[in-house]
């Protein structure tokens, strides 16, 4: 069975510094691996998709993540934080097609601090 | 751009009452998605829609019914409203066909908060 594991509810960073979120998965197959971020009052919006391609992903925003399979996680990072980056973000895992199989995180909260 | 509008964006209701959650998507995607997302517990799936009058349920469909008459639109249902629904209610559309859902990204709408008391 598929999880996912989002390690920090909140984190919080300095505007020009590095972003790290974390996030851990499980799965039975090979996964589908995705970033959706949530701004204040808006719909989540998606960040970046791993879908077994190249292992480190860019998306937008100058936000990227890295599979690792030996750690199963798939953290996502930013080398200097945006005063805009504040939001929700969500880790999504999914293994098999169909909607049922599409399991969210629990979120990280990302303040970032002027 | 793909739109995905929910028609409310705060609602109000009391205990029993008959609720309806409205969203239209304007990109004539196949699927369409209702979520529920609580403080604590990411997003949950309550059903899905991938063709006009086809639906099935999610993760948490108790309490719940939905329907899809037009591509357009996606209804949720909330068939006598309890305490324990009052939550933030995200629908969401995609449109690859079903053999490949999971594989590619969903748009969402901006959420309707649903309180009742």
């Amino acid at each position: 069975a598929q999880s996912v594991t989002q390690l920090d509810s909140h984190v919080s960073v300095s505007e020009g510094t590095p972003v790290l979120l974390r996030c851990n998965y499980s799965s039975s197959y090979s996964p589908s691996l995705f970033w959706y971020v949530q701004h204040p009052n808006k719909g989540l919006q998606l960040l970046l998709k791993y879908t077994s391609a190249a292992t480190l992903v860019k998306g937008i925003n100058g936000f990227e993540a890295e599979f690792k399979k030996s750690e199963t996680s798939f953290h996502l990072t930013k080398p200097s934080a945006h005063m805009s980056d504040a939001a929700e973000y969500f880790c999504v895992v999914s293994d098999i097609s169909g909607a049922n199989n599409l399991f969210f995180g629990t979120g990280t909260r990302l303040t970032v601090i002027p | 751009d793909v739109k995905v509008t929910q028609s409310s964006r705060y609602l109000v209701k009391r205990t029993g009452e008959k609720v309806f959650l409205e969203c239209v998507q304007d990109m004539d995607h196949e699927n369409m998605f209702w979520y529920r997302q609580d403080p604590g517990l990411g997003l949950r799936l309550i059903y899905f829609s991938y063709d006009v009058k086809m639906k099935e349920k999610g993760d948490i469909p108790e309490g719940y019914s939905v329907s899809r008459e037009k591509k357009e639109r996606f209804s949720l249902i909330l068939e006598s409203a309890s305490t324990n629904q009052t939550s933030m209610y995200l629908c969401a559309s995609s449109s690859l066909p079903r053999a490949y859902l999971g594989s590619e990204k969903l748009f969402f709408g901006s959420g309707t908060q649903l309180s009742v008391l």
